[in-house]
């Protein structure tokens, strides 16, 4: 298996332009989950799915960021519209199940706001 | 509430012992450890349960302390390979959603 796959992998934009980022999970994995990772704030969880249906998305910073999963194997998070503090690596990862295994994480996809 | 990761950098010579302690002021359920390298993703390393279950990579230990709340990786005979950032996640059984530690910077050296 290929693993998860993100795209972009670097997206460099400006102050209130839509912004968003896909994933593809591991086929199989019935979890799927967003993170966000800066300095300042760590590791941090923004929304999960389970079976394309999200269950958390209480992390989600506001209602500029959107995310959804249209099929098992697709997912984005828009943000929109985009500001500097939103510059962070975030990072998609699956699972088969949350006690069962690993989180396999993708590459991530790194955001830079102007 | 974000568990608090100790130390919060250290650095060995190729072959020595570490341990990274991982402490939360509220009842666990799961832990799980992953290691970072910079400019890469995170990579699982085990998942601890309540009750006495592990899962993970067998050249890596760890314990979970429930009554204390708190667990441990051990990295013996450490390898340049081991370098990177290590952080912990926390769950308290209730929602699926782990908290993360601030991380743990190992720095091997030959």
């Amino acid at each position: 298996d290929a693993g998860v796959i993100q795209s972009p992998r670097h997206e460099v934009t400006e102050m209130g332009q839509e912004v968003t980022l896909r994933c593809k999970p591991i086929s199989g994995h019935d979890y799927l989950f967003w993170y966000r990772q800066t300095m300042m704030r760590g590791l941090e969880l923004l929304i999960y799915f389970n079976n394309n249906v999200p269950i958390d998305d209480s992390g989600m910073p506001e209602d500029r960021f959107s995310a959804k999963m249209p099929n098992a194997s697709f997912s984005t998070l828009k943000i929109q519209p985009s500001e500097p503090r939103d510059s962070a690596v975030y990072f998609c990862a699956s699972s088969e199940g949350f006690y069962t295994g690993e989180l396999f994480f993708g590459e991530g996809s790194r955001l830079t706001v102007l | 509430q974000q568990p608090v990761q100790s130390p919060q950098a250290v650095i060995l010579r190729e072959g020595e012992d570490a341990v990274i302690n991982c402490s939360s002021s509220k009842a666990l359920y799961s832990v799980h450890w992953y290691r970072q390298k910079h400019g890469e993703a995170p990579v699982f390393l085990m998942i601890l349960l309540k009750g006495g279950e592990q899962k993970g990579h067998e050249k890596i230990s760890a314990s979970f302390n429930e009554k204390k709340q708190q667990s441990s990786l051990y990295l013996t005979a450490s390898q340049l390979s081991y370098s990177g950032t290590y952080f912990c996640g926390t769950d308290r059984g209730s929602n699926y959603q782990l908290i993360w530690g601030a991380g743990t910077k190992l720095i091997i050296k030959p």
